[in-house]
């Protein structure tokens, strides 16, 4: 009941392009759902974050999706850059941060 | 950098080593946390300390111990590990109490047991 599922494993997306990651959750009493960023030889740092009693959040080209009912919620960057090529992991907190597995993103040229 | 440094960056040793890898934050929290990174699963949580008090232990091995002197420092020490422990081991703090406490993560030891 503590996982976090996280779709897809890794993502190729076009300069340009949305990138979608989802990731879904069984534990209601999760109350905070942060995304991290990790680019190789760092560690993750955080992008964006939500709360459940909201169903979108947006900063810049980086937008989190919540459904609540469905306990699911999914990261969308929009006009996806090369540099924007790392490894993201969801995350749900009650009490302490459960991470998802993870989604290597490759956004070429 | 976000302000959490760990030390050494890369590690080698084999089963019979004892060796120690350090942790400093210089944001002032109060929790400190270390995780382990393995390939293609999710980051385990290992240990937690909350102003200086362990509170948290994730069933890990006792060939794991940690230390956390002061709120700044936090060490773990490593003795007879197997080559499955070989990983990238993180560290991170957070102000900690917080229902939205961020973690705040540092680049991480990447650790090989031959």
């Amino acid at each position: 009941q503590q996982q976090v599922k996280q779709s897809p494993q890794s993502l190729i997306v076009q300069k340009g392009g949305i990138s979608i990651i989802n990731c879904a959750y069984e534990n209601t009493a999760f109350d905070y759902f942060p995304w991290y960023q990790q680019f190789p030889g760092k560690g993750p740092a955080l992008l964006i974050a939500i709360r459940p009693d909201v169903s979108e959040k947006k900063e810049g080209r980086f937008t989190i999706s919540f459904n609540k009912s469905a306990k699911q919620f999914s990261l969308h960057i929009m006009d996806s850059q090369p540099g924007d090529s790392a490894t993201y992991f969801c995350a749900a907190l009650y009490g302490k941060l459960t991470f998802g597995q993870g989604t290597i993103l490759t956004v070429h040229p | 950098e976000t302000g959490v440094t760990q030390t050494p960056r890369h590690l080698v040793m084999g089963m019979t080593n004892k060796k120690s890898l350090k942790c400093e934050q210089h944001l002032g929290h109060n929790a400190m946390y270390w995780y382990k990174q393995s390939a293609k699963k999710p980051l385990e949580l290992m240990f937690v300390y909350s102003l200086e008090e362990r509170v948290e232990n994730n069933s890990v091995p006792s060939r794991f111990s940690p230390e956390c002197p002061n709120s700044s420092h936090l060490f773990l020490h490593l003795h007879t590990l197997q080559p499955e422990d070989s990983a990238l081991y993180l560290c991170a703090s957070s102000r900690g109490g917080a229902d939205t406490d961020t973690q705040y993560f540092g680049p991480g030891t990447r650790l090989t047991v031959l």
